[in-house]
């Protein structure tokens, strides 16, 4: 079945150091891949997404993802985490059939100061 | 200026009764989405619009019925209310994923049945 996979359902990290949140997805076709930010009580915001080209792709924030298709993988990198960063994280796969996306459980991101 | 506006942004009821969520979105986009967050968190699609017309239902139940009176409005309408329908809900609106597009998410609307 088709899905995307976030192994790590909570993070926590201190801020100022380096962050990566890991994603899979189970498609054959060249997908499209985003990561979006979801702050508490809000809704949520493109960090950043993939679509061709480059496999390292530049968001906001400082974030970025590098797409790797022999592992079926677009994790999300942040060098330097803030405390504004707190935050949940999902990965998603769209379909450019559709425009659906499928996301992942999400990835809740704890900052310690 | 919101992008994506949802009303009502909180709604507490009994069961049994029908409310109804509306979404509008001022970006021009064709495409416009229904989707519930559950008490995990998890997001999973209901409903997509293309120009007023239903293109994605995802075998939701039939309490569920959606209605785009036009491209830059789509509504959520739940009759009969249940405990289970508790969940935040969230509009969005697209252009074409194909064309390099992505989804812009209202700030949801968070249903409790009592």
């Amino acid at each position: 079945a088709q899905s995307v996979t976030q192994p790590d359902i909570h993070i926590t990290v201190s801020e100022g150091a380096s962050l990566e949140l890991r994603c899979n997805y189970s498609y054959g076709a060249t997908p499209y891949l985003f990561w979006y930010v979801q702050s508490p009580g809000q809704g949520l915001q493109l960090l950043l997404k993939y679509f061709s080209g480059d496999t390292l792709v530049q968001g906001i924030k400082g974030f970025e993802a590098e797409f790797k298709r022999s592992q079926s993988s677009f994790n999300l990198r942040k060098p330097s985490v803030h405390w504004s960063d707190a935050a949940e994280y999902f990965c998603a796969y769209g379909s450019s059939n559709t425009g659906k996306l499928i996301f992942g459980q999400g990835t809740t991101l704890q900052v310690k100061p | 200026d919101t992008a994506v506006s949802q009303t009502p942004k909180y709604l507490v009821t009994q069961m049994g009764n029908d409310k109804s969520i509306k979404c509008e979105q001022n970006l021009g986009h064709d495409t416009m989405y229904w989707y519930k967050q559950d008490s995990k968190k998890f997001l999973k699609i209901m409903f997509s619009y293309n120009n007023k017309e239903l293109i994605i239902n995802e075998t939701v139940p039939n309490r569920f019925s959606p209605k785009s009176p036009d491209k830059a409005h789509l509504n959520l309408h739940i009759n009969s209310l249940e405990l289970g329908d508790s969940a935040v809900y969230f509009c969005a609106s697209s252009t074409p994923l194909a064309g390099g597009g992505e989804l812009f998410f209202g700030e949801g609307s968070r249903l409790t049945v009592l």
